[in-house]
């Protein structure tokens, strides 16, 4: 059963414009990761957001944790083609991680 | 720093054979684990090593073992392949067993085929 659904799947879009990717569940995290996966390499760990409510921002990357911990987005400001990969979200529904169905994004010249 | 070594980068495999996927770390971690990686399924936790001598279930077991020697390595091992274990296996250490106050990070994986 996957616990984490992640929108969309798929994305691709020009350098400059912005966009927003999506992490849901019914259930309540204790806290929530993201991390960026390049092709060929694994998964790296971008922020770690643990309270409710809570918005973190690196760079032009702005997460932010849900009210009721359920929820997760992750908005990029400008893309740039360096941005390019599969972004994983995870999180704890109990002491044990788990990730989330992905969202490729390919951000064109 | 080399960090989280994973060998080979690519296996082919017939239905049956045996193998070892390989992981070495350099960070004195006392925390390793195993995940595969499926299409539109993110990574799934196969097993994981809390410190030496001690290993653990993690969500997909079947049909995989592992040992935990020494702090450095932690080797997986496929005892009769089958292609549903076709996938890409990422090894992962962490300083720590709270993965949300510990760094994760992981190797580059090994592509598995299984024909």
């Amino acid at each position: 059963t996957q616990l984490l659904e992640q929108s969309p799947q798929f994305l691709s879009i020009q350098e400059g414009e912005n966009l927003t990717v999506y992490c849901n569940s019914s259930s309540v995290f204790s806290s929530l990761q993201w991390y960026r996966q390049e092709p060929g390499e694994g998964p790296v760990l971008l922020v770690t957001v643990v309270t409710g409510g809570e918005v973190k921002k690196l760079k032009r990357l702005t997460f932010q944790f849900g009210d009721a911990r359920k929820d997760s987005s992750l908005h990029i400001t400008a893309a740039q083609p360096g941005d390019t990969g599969l972004y994983l979200c995870a999180g704890f529904p109990t002491d044990k991680l788990i990730f989330g169905t992905g969202t490729r994004l390919q951000v064109f010249p | 720093n080399a960090g989280v070594t994973q060998t080979p980068k690519f296996q082919v495999l017939k239905t049956g054979q045996s193998m070892t996927l390989q992981c070495a770390q350099d960070m004195n971690h006392e925390y390793m684990s195993w995940y595969r990686q499926d299409p539109g399924m993110g990574l799934r936790l196969i097993h994981y090593s809390v410190g030496a001598g001690i290993t653990d279930q993690g969500e997909v077991p079947n049909g995989y073992n592992v040992s935990r020697s020494t702090t450095e390595d932690f080797p997986l091992r496929l005892l009769s392949a089958a292609p549903s274990q076709t996938s890409v296996y990422f090894c992962a250490s962490s300083y720590g067993a709270e993965l949300a106050k510990n760094i994760q990070y992981f190797g580059a994986g090994t592509r598995l085929s299984v024909l």
